[in-house]
């Protein structure tokens, strides 16, 4: 079993409608939760971190994480076509004295218009 | 301000041969990190650097080395190139302070996509 899993989808939508990505993880010592979106032909660029348990909200984007479940949600609302991309959930823990992140696979989202 | 910078961008070559991947991090960060990403595996952690030193090192082979200069630039080697070597190599800098990173946020370049042939 990996660390981290995400279903790699690929998770079609309708431009305007919530989108729902999720993670789930089984190293408990993760402290540090992040979400990036990786377009065709770049790098990842981090999208939201959150420390712990509980909500982070920024602008269309929202995440969630619940610890005890050890899951991990990010939630885009109005969603639109420049959403398009293959979003990584990430997380990290202290380990040698540097916070390396794990990724999950990642989830390919289109939303159509 | 300039972002994460990688070179080249796209390579081919074929087994048996070796490979120089080139970073350049963003203007006062002083941690790189390496990862290998691949549709099957997703991003895995190759290596990081901080002040020229590995502080951490993925489950790769020895083949997979790296190396940090004074400047913060890093370089990634891989040697005698193997089939499933292909994928897009991705660095990533952070401003980690010695104890830690702020947030745990990393600044990808574009990366650079090998296909060993």
């Amino acid at each position: 079993q990996k660390e981290v899993e995400q279903d790699p989808g690929p998770l079609s939508v309708p431009e305007g409608a919530i989108v729902s990505l999720n993670c789930t993880y089984s190293n408990s010592a993760f402290q540090y939760f992040m979400w990036y979106r990786q377009y065709s032909r770049k790098g990842p660029e981090l999208l939201m971190y959150t420390y712990s348990s509980g909500n982070k909200e920024d602008g269309r984007f929202t995440a969630q994480v619940d610890k005890s479940s050890k899951y991990i949600s990010l939630f885009i609302r109005d969603s639109q076509p420049s959403d398009s991309a293959t979003y990584l959930c990430a997380m990290s823990g202290r380990a040698g004295g540097s916070y390396i992140p794990t990724f999950g696979r990642g989830t390919s989202l289109i939303v159509h218009p | 301000k300039a972002g994460v910078t990688q070179t080249p961008r796209y390579l081919i070559k074929t087994r048996g041969q070796q490979v120089t991947l080139s970073c350049s991090p963003i203007s006062g960060h002083r941690s790189v990190s390496w990862y290998q990403q691949t549709p099957g595996q997703g991003l895995q952690f190759l290596f990081e650097y901080f002040s020229e030193t590995q502080r951490n090192k993925g489950n790769f082979p020895g083949r997979f080395s790296g190396r940090q200069f004074s400047n913060s630039r890093s370089e990634m080697n891989v040697s005698t190139l193997e089939l499933g070597d292909s994928a897009l190599y991705l660095c990533a800098s952070s401003l980690a302070l010695k104890q830690g990173p702020v947030s745990g946020e990393l600044f990808f370049g574009e990366g650079s996509r090998l296909t060993v042939l």
